[in-house]
């Protein structure tokens, strides 16, 4: 069974500060891990993905992931906080090979951007 | 890239009556789609898996008779909320799998029974 913890409903940054979105998950298999953006009354867009390979992810809007095994953990980062980052991030893990690929998603982060 | 197309973005209904959200792949082939309900400041919620040419699977305590599915062609997947009432009042996101490990999303239906 796979599942998405998503330490802190809310993080409230100033503007151009470092960007610390936590997420941990567990799975059964190697997992594949995901990070969302949604902006109010919008889809989901997708930021990065961890399949294989590097473990330090980078993806669109200067953000970056590293997937850590040994700590469980696929933090999101950003140096420097813009405004236009305000929004919600989601954390999402599928299993594998022999697993459903469906994603799990945690309960979301709501990034607050003060100028 | 791969895109989505839902519609409506929203609707609002008379409680009683019937709603049908579209979702359209307009790039790619979708076999599979799925649909999400999103209740404020929560998560999404997994509804239903949709297979096209089959029916679809629904998610443990989601009443398939109440949010109908419908996935006839590999472009289209539809919900179709029946006799709804304010408590179905959510936001809906349908998604499609692309390829092995990607999934893209759709803008979301907002709907609003009164």
């Amino acid at each position: 069974a796979q599942s998405v913890t998503q330490l802190g409903s809310h993080v409230s940054v100033s503007e151009g500060a470092l960007v610390l979105l936590r997420c941990n998950y567990s799975s059964s298999v190697p997992p594949y891990l995901f990070w969302y953006v949604q902006y109010p009354n919008q889809g989901l867009q997708l930021l990065l993905k961890y399949t294989t390979g590097a473990t330090l992810v980078k993806g669109i809007n200067g953000f970056e992931a590293e997937f850590k095994k040994s700590e469980t953990s696929f933090h999101l980062t950003k140096p420097s906080a813009h405004m236009s980052d305000a929004a919600e991030y989601f954390c999402a893990v599928s299993e594998g090979a022999g697993g459903s690929y469906i994603p799990t998603f945690g309960r979301g982060t709501s990034l607050i951007v003060h100028p | 890239g791969a895109v989505v197309s839902q519609h409506p973005s929203r609707v609002i209904c008379k409680s009683g009556t019937s709603v049908k959200i579209e979702c359209r792949s307009l790039d790619f082939q979708a076999t599979t789609m799925f649909w999400y309900r999103q209740f404020p400041k929560k998560s999404l919620m997994l509804m239903a898996t949709s297979n096209e040419g089959s029916k679809a699977t629904y998610e443990q305590g989601v009443e398939k008779d109440k949010f109908l599915i419908n996935h006839a062609s590999l472009t289209l997947s539809t919900l179709t909320v029946t006799s709804a009432h304010p408590e179905d009042s959510s936001f809906y996101i349908c998604s499609a799998r692309m390829g092995f490990y990607g999934y893209t999303f759709g803008s979301g239906t907002r709907l609003t029974v009164v």
